[in-house]
């Protein structure tokens, strides 16, 4: 059975940094591209960043651009999302997600609060 | 950017009828080189993670039910449910895969009447 589960969400303050992981198992973690979307509760789904299956090529939204990094390590079958200088409107529910062109597959997410 | 528009933002239909979510694209999402739309639905039900619909704008998922069917070409895409069901009722979302950012509409939720 595939499994994303994200981790490393949490309560964080303005301008601070928080990592994300994905662990994920049930198939070929290294075949894949994998992807963040994230979700405001309540609001619609906005695609974060992307990385090649090998970690060789990475994209991103405008809005996180230059402030987050994604990565992977396919040894241990994560993925991770390096946020800094965060931003109250970077709250959301942080979803890890696979898939080669459209997503396949999705974890049930972890929220991030960015507050004082 | 590409930008994705969806009509309407709500709808409520009865039990057993027809249900049209249709969703724009600002620029042609067709690769003309192998003749696929990259646009994908997904469904979300409340308090869950979204769940993969249709790709390559007309094919349905493993395990999706045939009352679901994805139609259009280049810009223009519409997701039918030819016979809502209770457990229909969500938010439905199209993304377009063709470049990065994979934008998303902005969501259809849908009701029952």
């Amino acid at each position: 059975e595939v499994q994303l589960v994200e981790s490393g969400g949490g309560l964080v303050q303005p301008g601070g940094s928080l990592r994300l992981s994905c662990e994920a198992s049930g198939f070929t973690f290294s075949s894949y591209w994998m992807h963040w979307v994230r979700q405001v509760p309540g609001k619609g789904l906005v695609w974060v960043s992307r990385i090649h299956s090998y970690g060789t090529s990475t994209d991103y939204a405008d809005s996180v651009k230059g402030r987050f990094t994604i990565s992977r390590d396919n040894a241990q079958s994560t993925m991770y999302l390096q946020m800094n200088s965060l931003r109250a409107e970077d709250t959301a529910v942080y979803y890890c997600a696979r898939g080669n062109n459209y997503i396949e597959q999705w974890g049930q997410g972890t929220l991030v609060t960015v507050s004082s | 950017d590409i930008v994705m528009t969806q009509s309407p933002d709500s709808l409520a239909v009865s039990l057993g009828e027809r249900a049209t979510i249709n969703c724009k694209s600002s620029q042609s999402v067709l690769y003309s080189s192998n003749d696929k739309n990259y646009l994908a639905w997904y469904q979300q039900k409340p308090g869950q993670p979204p769940k993969l619909l249709i790709y390559w704008a007309s094919t349905r998922a493993s395990g999706v039910p045939d009352r679901f069917s994805g139609s259009g070409s280049g810009t223009d895409f519409t997701l039918t449910i030819t016979s809502l069901q209770a457990e229909d009722v969500a938010v439905y979302y199209c993304q377009q895969y063709y470049d990065p950012p994979h934008t998303f509409g902005q969501g259809t939720n849908v009701e029952i009447k």
